[in-house]
């Protein structure tokens, strides 16, 4: 059964940072490409980063390029997503997501739980 | 950016009801179009890829189409287990998502 399980979320002061993780299993994950995914409170999805599945590759979003940096380790099965520089607008549910056939461009067939993020003093 | 426009943003219909909800993108994106189903304090749910395909476990009274710019996503008999935020998403170019279309019962 797959399985997508984010961490390290929690409340943060602006201009911190945070490493979010997501612990992955149940499928190959050095095959599949991944992606973090956020909401808002009460918003609607937002793509944030994505990573091929070797770990070269990575893109981002406009809104977060320069302050977040995604990541991967295949041989522990995890993805990450190093937060820099937080703004009150980070404030979100991110979600990893994997892609149906794996590649970079692809629907999300399977999304974790979420772990929220607050940016507040 | 590509951007997706979703309407309508939200939705009343009974018990029974054929709904649709439309998406529109700024640029043409083939088939490259997907919806998802979000239920209140859960994850989305992939329901429809590629504009047409029918993910698997998903009922059937769930369907799209379209190709290009524009995307129709219908609920042939609407049931309360239906009840949600559904969001059509383009990855032609980087992912971008619809505004969401939030649908009651009437």
């Amino acid at each position: 059964e797959e399985q997508l399980l984010e961490s390290g979320g929690g409340l943060v002061q602006p201009g911190g940072s945070l490493r979010l993780s997501c612990a992955a299993s149940g499928f190959t994950f050095s095959s599949f490409a991944m992606n973090w995914v956020r909401q808002a409170p009460g918003k609607g999805l937002e793509w944030v980063s994505a990573i091929g599945s070797r770990g070269t590759g990575t893109y981002y979003a406009d809104s977060v390029k320069g302050r977040f940096t995604i990541s991967r380790d295949n041989s522990k099965n995890t993805l990450y997503l190093q937060m820099n520089s937080l703004r009150a607008e980070d404030t979100a549910i991110y979600y990893c997501a994997k892609p149906r056939g794996g590649y970079l461009h692809d629907a999300f067939d399977f999304w974790g739980q979420g772990t929220m993020v607050t940016v507040s003093s | 950016d590509i951007q997706m426009t979703q309407s309508p943003s939200s939705l009343s219909a009974s018990v029974g009801d054929r709904v649709t909800i439309t998406c529109q993108a700024s640029q043409d994106i083939s088939n490259y179009l997907n919806w998802y189903q979000q239920k209140p304090g859960k994850a989305p749910k992939l329901l429809i890829y590629d504009a047409s395909n029918l993910e698997t476990g998903v009922p059937s009274r769930f369907s799209g189409s379209g190709s290009g710019t524009d995307f129709t996503f219908t609920i042939s008999s609407l049931q309360p287990e239906d009840i949600a935020t559904y969001y059509c998403q383009q990855y032609d170019n980087l992912p971008t998502f619809g505004q969401g279309t939030r649908l009651e019962i009437k």
